[in-house]
Order: C-alpha cells, then sequence, then structure tokens
C-alpha cells in the first residue's frame, strides 16, 4: 500500500516568487492536511481538507493556500515568497476527519528554501 | 489557544537506562498522539491514546495518558541506539488539527 507522496521533495525559490506543492494521499485516504515544521516555530498547522472542502485553518496569512481535488490530492500553494517561508512542509492523510483512534500518516515532505 | 509543552527538550542518556519524557497540554482533550522523527526524515507514528488511563506499550517505549492532569508519558526501557530521534507528542481539539510539543530530541550514547 502506498503512502503518502509529495512532490517535489526538494526546492529553491526566490522571493517574491510563488510555489506550489503537492499531496497524494493514501488510497481511500479523503482527509488531507498540512504542515510547517521551521526549526524557530516547529510543526504549525496549515489547513485540513476533506471532500474538496476546507475544514480547519491555521494561523498563516492569506499567502498561504490550499485545495483537494475530487480524488483527494491536494496542493498548497504560498505566493510573495518570503525567506521565513523556508521551512519542511508536511502533507498528511487519514481516513475520517475526526481521526476516529485511526492515526494521521505523513509523507515525506517537500523542503522549500527561499533565497 | 492550545498549547503542548514536552520536557525535556534535549535528553541525553546511555545505553541499558531507564528514562521518561512528559507532554503536558493546556485544554482538555480525549486524544493524544505521539510521533517518532528521524534527522530530515517524516514523522512516523508511535502511538494513539484515546482515553484516560490509556497505556500502549511496543517495544521498549511505553505510553500513558492521564487526561485529567492533561500528560501524557512517553517511557524508554533500557534505551538502546536505534531510539535516537526526536519525539513529538501531538493533542487534537477538533479535525485533524493536530497541535504539536516542541520536540524531544533523543541521544542514545553507547
Amino acid at each position: 500500500k502506498a503512502g503518502v507522496t509529495q512532490t517535489p521533495r526538494y526546492l529553491i525559490k526566490t522571493r517574491g516568487q510563488q510555489v506550489t506543492l503537492s499531496c497524494s494521499p493514501i488510497s481511500g485516504h479523503r482527509s488531507v492536511s498540512w504542515y510547517q515544521q521551521t526549526p524557530g516555530q516547529g510543526l504549525q498547522f496549515l489547513f485540513e481538507y476533506f471532500s474538496e472542502t476546507q475544514r480547519n485553518k491555521g494561523n498563516f496569512p492569506g499567502r498561504f493556500s490550499g485545495r483537494q481535488f475530487s480524488n483527494s490530492r491536494s496542493e498548497m500553494n504560498v505566493s510573495t515568497l518570503e525567506l521565513g517561508d523556508s521551512a519542511l512542509y508536511l502533507c498528511a492523510s487519514s481516513l475520517a476527519t475526526r481521526a476516529s483512534g485511526n492515526t494521521i500518516y505523513f509523507g515525506e515532505g517537500s523542503w522549500l528554501t527561499v533565497v | 489557544e492550545l498549547k503542548v509543552e514536552q520536557n525535556p527538550l534535549f535528553l541525553s542518556m546511555q545505553e541499558g537506562k531507564n528514562y521518561t519524557i512528559y507532554c503536558n497540554y493546556s485544554t482538555t482533550s480525549d486524544r493524544l498522539y505521539w510521533y517518532r522523527q528521524d534527522p530530515g526524515k517524516s514523522l512516523e507514528s508511535l502511538f494513539v491514546l484515546l482515553s484516560n488511563g490509556a497505556v500502549k506499550q511496543e517495544g521498549r517505549l511505553m505510553a500513558s495518558l492521564d487526561t485529567k492532569a492533561r500528560l501524557s508519558t512517553l517511557h524508554i526501557t533500557a534505551a538502546v541506539h536505534d531510539l535516537s530521534a526526536t519525539y513529538f507528542c501531538a493533542v487534537t481539539l477538533t479535525g485533524n488539527q493536530f497541535y504539536f510539543g516542541t520536540g524531544t530530541s533523543l541521544t542514545v550514547i553507547p
């Protein structure tokens, strides 16, 4: 059974550019959530999608957005990149919205460096 | 806002010794998760604790949950080098919005 797949794994962008990250959840999982991990702020929740609807959103500026497609694949976009956006972006998938005792499974992450 | 605190932040222990990592959270929650992260890698699920008094064990790791005290512990028994990693606890309130602790970086010394 394939795990959570994130692409690209590594990327370097310039300040002011935008970036799109992709996540394919485990087959059958309909909930996809995104997290940002940095040494200074740790792991922070960005947003969660279930059946193409955003269920929860973390405390991030509007430059961070996401969407989910009918096949449960998800993308997140960061516009007008800032140096502080350099981070590991993790995608996680789960069967249900409340995890119902099922855990969530994380992908390998996308390492974004903004220069 | 829910806050999750772990201590210690850094832990260096000798092989064969026992130690406990503590996870405190500020708001009532009925579920607590433990994850492991190796350097440059993603998060690996260790335990899901769903009720007060829940205890789960896997190998040299044992996790417990006290919802009344808002406290979870991860106990390491007879540490081995392979357990060196960063351990995170996480709590959810709604949906799959996880609030993660600061992480405990564990180094097991031969």
